[in-house]
């Protein structure tokens, strides 16, 4: 079956830590694979996405991601966090008129 | 440049009401994807269009629900007869459309429409 898990549905970390949200695929070709931002109160915002080549690949506010074939993985980082990361994150799978989202990933920030 | 246009960003609606949501795709876009949020659960696929044709409505419930993207003007996406359950935050994306099947469509979306039914 064809579907994209993101087992955090809750994140929390202290501001300047590093970040890491997961995200697992299931689908039978190489995927089309992003993660979008959802800040509270607005709309979703991509922050980078995956077709093919380099695995590792940079995306907006300095946040990168790693796809891994082996792991079935797109595993969203970032070094360092800031206030402004608290948000909700979502890993989705887009393919052939196909559109997978996964259930989000909530991030709060400690001071 | 302008982004992904939604209108009215906040809806509120009776039960038995109607309720119309409009999404103006970026410029260039000829492609529409409709999304529901609903409360603690992850964004849902609805419906997928094109100007003047539904690619793929997989998603959409089977009554009262319906949605058009003409030729002319914004993508609607129209809520009859509404009940408490349709209260959520519907969201509009556009992508430019891709000329061949390798290649990925990026979708760029809307701030969203939040339909809340009393």
């Amino acid at each position: 079956a064809q579907s994209v898990t993101q087992p955090d549905i809750h994140i929390t970390v202290s501001e300047g830590a590093s970040l890491e949200l997961r995200c697992n695929y299931s689908y039978g070709a190489t995927p089309y694979l992003f993660w979008y931002v959802q800040s509270p109160g607005q709309g979703l915002q991509l922050l980078l996405k995956y077709f093919s080549g380099d695995t590792l690949v940079q995306g907006i506010k300095g946040f990168e991601a790693e796809f891994k074939r082996s792991q079935s993985s797109f595993n969203l980082r970032k070094p360092s966090v800031h206030w402004s990361d608290a948000a909700e994150y979502f890993c989705v799978l887009n393919r052939d008129d196909k559109i997978i989202f996964g259930k989000g990933t909530r991030l709060h920030i400690l001071p | 440049n302008a982004g992904v246009m939604q209108n009215p960003r906040h809806l509120v609606r009776r039960r038995g009401q109607e309720a119309r949501l409009r999404c103006s795709p970026m410029k260039g876009h000829s492609h529409v994807y409709w999304y529901r949020q609903l409360p603690e659960e992850g964004l849902k696929f609805m419906v997928y269009l094109q100007k003047e044709n539904i690619i793929d409505e997989s998603g959409m419930p089977k009554e009262r629900f319906s949605a058009e993207f003409p030729k002319e003007g914004p993508s609607i996406l129209r809520i009859q007869q509404v009940v408490r359950g349709d209260s959520a935050a519907y969201f509009c994306a556009s992508s430019r459309g891709v000329a061949a099947f390798w290649e990925a469509d990026t979708q760029y979306f809307g701030p969203g429409t939040r339909l809340t039914v009393l």
